[in-house]
């Protein structure tokens, strides 16, 4: 199976700041991924696919990168709305494997 | 508006059954792959398994091969999730999601989840 290592664990940000959590697959899985935002309580929100594809309806200052081993997932500038957990998830090969999450926290 | 949901959690004893069903509407059920994912409390999210448009194939996490069986009745715009054998470390909120019309799709819409706790 392809294992994601995502980093880091959590964070603590403010409003007005820049954020990149990072997804590192253990085999090259192309862009054959994409990235979710999960509030508590709530079922999964689709942010990005295909590694920089912005899904509509999502704010521009999210956006996604990488290609291969290697992405990120960047907010330029964070919002009181963005505080949630974030994952990443490779559909390169079966089964699919997200990430174990990024919790981004209020400083 | 794509609605999808879940119905069949419970609780149920380590080695015991249980059959989730998804009712899907707002959007043609035949024309996408399916999928269930999980999550245990407090954990992060694991795919389970999904399934193509006429069921002709099928895909499993590695823990869950040989005792959960994912099935689909276009007819009733459903997606079930048979799962036999169950035990301790299953037990999490069951969500069926939608996928695309081409494989390899992440899903875009997502249910809000059934509790399925496996316990004595």
């Amino acid at each position: 199976d392809i294992q994601m290592t995502q980093s880091p664990s959590s964070l603590s940000a403010s409003v007005g700041d820049r954020v990149t959590i990072t997804c590192r697959a253990s085999q090259g899985i192309r862009n054959d991924l994409g990235w979710y935002q999960q509030k508590p309580g709530k079922a999964p929100k689709r942010l990005i696919y295909a590694a920089a594809s912005l899904q509509s309806g999502v704010p521009s200052r999210f956006s996604g990168s990488g290609s291969g081993t290697e992405f990120t997932l960047t907010i330029s500038s964070l919002q009181p709305e963005d505080f949630a957990t974030y994952y990443c998830l490779q559909h390169n090969t079966y089964p699919w494997t997200f990430g174990q999450g990024t919790k981004v926290e209020i400083k | 508006e794509v609605q999808l949901v879940e119905s069949g959690g419970g609780l149920v004893q380590p080695g015991g059954s249980l059959r989730l069903s998804c009712a899907a509407s707002g959007f043609t059920f035949s024309s996408y792959w399916m999928s269930w994912v999980r999550q245990a409390p407090g954990k992060g999210l694991e795919w389970v398994a999904n399934i193509k448009q006429d069921g002709s194939e099928k895909y499993y996490v590695d823990s869950v091969k040989g005792r959960f069986t994912i099935s689909r009745d276009n007819a009733k715009n459903s997606v079930y999730l048979q799962m036999n054998s169950l035990r301790a470390e299953d037990t999490a909120v069951y969500s069926c999601a939608r996928e695309g019309v081409v494989r390899g799709v992440i899903p875009d819409y997502w249910g809000q989840g059934t509790l399925v706790t496996v316990s004595s």
